[in-house]
């Protein structure tokens, strides 16, 4: 079974910063790779698909890259509402997620 | 508008069984496979079951195969989770989900459901 490691498990952040969220695969995925936000009491939504193709209504300042093992989610300016916690996604595994705080 | 909307969560007992239901609009339910997905809380996302668009193929993770059987009525527009021998870790919100291309079974989750709550407890 291919296991995704995320990376950190938790981070502060002020308004304005640039965040970068890493997943690596225990073996190579291609670009079958999905990045979701969740906040508290809420169900998840997709935001990236095929590791940096941006989910139709999701901001420009997210973005995700990467392909084989090592992908990134980056948020360009964090924005108030993008506190939450952030999974990656390959086939039926997800990442343990990052809790995105405020600083 | 596409949505999900689950519902048959609860308080069960050890043991016990319970059947979700998951309601779709908005889509060409038959065109896409459904997942089912659970989170415990406090916990991180668990992908419990899939089924393709026709319902001919079925799919568990080992931590519910055996116990659970996923379902779908493509005339009601309807997917199921009929789960059997609960156990207290089954505890979780159950979320259901739509696979975002057709035709594919592993995929991005699009559209999600609320959620339904399901304990398992004495």
């Amino acid at each position: 079974d291919i296991q995704m490691t995320q990376s950190p498990s938790s981070l502060s952040a002020s308004v304005g910063d640039r965040v970068t969220i890493t997943c690596r695969a225990s073996q190579s995925i291609s670009s079958y790779l999905n990045w979701y936000q969740q906040k508290p009491g809420k169900a998840p939504k997709l935001l990236i698909y095929a590791a940096s193709s941006l989910q139709s209504g999701v901001p420009s300042r997210f973005s995700g890259s990467g392909s084989g093992t090592d992908f990134t989610l980056t948020i360009s300016s964090l924005q108030p509402e993008d506190f939450a916690t952030y999974y990656c996604q390959q086939r039926d595994t997800f990442g343990q997620g990052t809790k995105l705080e405020i600083k | 508008e596409v949505q999900l909307v689950e519902s048959g969560g609860g308080l069960v007992q050890p043991g016990g069984s319970l059947r979700l239901s998951c309601a779709a609009s908005g889509f060409t339910f038959s065109s896409y496979a459904m997942s089912w997905v659970r989170q415990a809380p406090g916990k991180g996302l668990e992908w419990v079951s899939a089924i393709s668009g026709s319902g001919g193929s079925t799919y568990y993770a080992d931590s519910v195969k055996g116990r659970f059987t996923i379902s779908r009525d493509n005339s009601k527009n309807t997917l199921y989770l009929q789960m059997n021998s609960l156990r207290a870790e089954d505890t979780a919100v159950y979320y259901c989900a739509k696979s975002a291309n057709s035709g594919y079974v592993y995929d991005a989750f699009d559209i999600w459901g609320q959620g339904t709550m399901v304990t398992v407890s004495s």
